[in-house]
């Protein structure tokens, strides 16, 4: 297994560029999460998934979009990069919503 | 909205000592799951412990344990038995059991010093 797999580890952006960070996991999870890490300020949820075709905003979603079209596939869209979107970026999935989460090892993204 | 709240920034402690982590939250639901997450300098988010807010028993993982006091909306860290590689910044986080959604504290740096 090979469990919550992020790619890129590390990307820079120029402001106004798109890019797509990708997350994967092979575990059949149905709940599927992504984070933004910022010094002082802990995670906060960007975007979640419960399942397949099912997604919902989390705390900080402006300037992300997401789409679940597989239970393994979970991917984050910049449309227009920010400086603001500078951060460390986690993908997370568990079996269920009510279960704890498996973290991937994280993207880390600049835009300047 | 649910707030958690981790007072104690950076925390020290001498190996093989016992060291707590504080940990309070703020909801008005009855529903829910705690959890204490490490994040070593390798940065990966490991999870540390579990509880369920419906449970009154104590988790315990190991040297890890926790001291959930409900009503005191109070859940608290132990580690026994410090080690070296406990090093890291450890992080409290709520699950609300209407929306699923974690939200977490700021974290404590934890160094356990030789």
């Amino acid at each position: 297994n090979a469990g919550v797999t992020q790619t890129p580890k590390f990307q820079v952006l120029k402001t106004g560029q798109s890019m797509t960070l990708q997350c994967a996991q092979d575990m059949n999870h149905e709940y599927m999460s992504w984070y933004r890490q910022d010094p002082g300020m802990g995670l906060r949820l960007i975007h979640y998934s419960v399942g397949a075709g099912i997604t919902d905003q989390g705390e900080v979603p402006n300037g992300y979009n997401v789409s679940r079209s597989t239970t393994e596939d979970f991917p984050l869209r910049l449309l227009s990069a920010a400086p603001s979107q500078t951060s460390v970026y986690f993908c997370a999935s568990s079996y269920s919503s009510r279960e704890s989460q498996y973290f991937g090892a994280g993207t880390r993204l600049s835009v300047l | 909205a649910q707030t958690v709240t981790q007072s104690q920034p950076e925390m020290s402690v001498q190996e093989a000592e016992t060291v707590t982590l504080s940990c309070t939250y703020d909801t008005s639901e009855n529903n829910y799951y705690l959890f204490w997450y490490k994040q070593p300098p390798s940065r990966q988010m490991i999870l540390v412990i579990r509880q369920e807010a419906y449970k009154q028993q104590n988790a315990t993982e190991n040297r890890f344990s926790v001291n959930f006091q409900k009503a005191a909306k109070s859940f608290s860290l132990k580690i026994s038995d410090s080690q070296l590689g406990d090093t890291a910044m450890y992080f409290c986080a709520f699950m609300n059991g209407s929306n699923y959604k974690l939200t977490f504290g700021k974290g404590t740096l934890l160094t356990v010093n030789p």
